[in-house]
């Protein structure tokens, strides 16, 4: 299966400004995830990053305030704009392999004070 | 819509003993697939088993086993022999269907499982 760097592992930021997550996969793949936790919560779909066209955002999720990229087909950012404390959350990337091939980052923890 | 339900926040279960974490599921789609993970204190998402919703026999990998009872829409998962390193969180995770939707995984409240010595 897809092996997935996802960085930065953690960050402590403070509030009103952005922070950039990169995800790179080790093989090309079509469909990109970004997920996110809150603490103590279960995954909620931010965003499907197709190469070549927007991203779909999906209820709740602007692009204003998550802004992805998909350059090509191993790499893509979420950014998390203006941050507050409400923001702090596991974010984690994925990507689909196969019939049952979902590979996930190994997540960004993200703290905003 | 489609939808995951796992009512079990917490379980126990006493070091190689077995153990169930409950997952049903509701969907008007015949073809989906279920998955569950195993997530760590440490946040990774652990990839443990899939069953395909035509698939015939349940699915199996080493310890885990998953219990599909499609007339029910459930999928429990199923622990054999617990250790130690198996205390972390569980997610029931739905593949949705649909041209539109492919791909997109639903997910569970999780279920914490604490395994005892």
């Amino acid at each position: 299966s897809a092996v997935i760097s996802q960085k930065p592992s953690r960050d402590i930021c403070q509030r009103g400004t952005s922070l950039t997550i990169q995800c790179q996969v080790d093989s090309q793949v079509t469909m990109m995830f970004w997920y996110r936790q809150q603490p103590g919560q279960s995954l909620t779909l931010i965003a499907t990053a197709n190469q070549g066209s927007e991203a779909t955002y999906e209820s709740g999720f602007v692009i204003d305030k998550f802004p992805i990229s998909r350059p090509n087909l191993t790499f893509s950012t979420l950014t998390v704009s203006n941050m507050s404390p409400e923001d702090s959350s596991i974010y984690l990337c994925s990507v689909l392999r196969g019939r049952d091939g979902y590979t996930f980052g190994s997540g960004t923890r993200l703290t905003v004070v | 819509a489609q939808k995951i339900t796992q009512t079990q926040p917490g379980m126990f279960v006493q070091e190689k003993e077995a153990v169930t974490l409950d997952c049903t599921y509701d969907t008007s789609d015949p073809s989906y697939g279920l998955f569950w993970y195993k997530q760590p204190s440490s946040g990774e998402m652990i990839f443990l088993i899939y069953q395909g919703s035509y698939d015939q026999q349940n699915a199996t990998e080493g310890r885990y086993s998953l219990n599909f009872q499609k007339a029910r829409k459930s999928a429990n998962l199923v622990i054999s022999a617990s250790q130690l390193g198996d205390s972390a969180m569980y997610f029931c995770a739905m593949r949705m269907p649909g041209s539109t939707s492919y791909g997109k995984l639903t997910f569970g409240q999780g279920t914490i499982l604490t395994v005892h010595p």
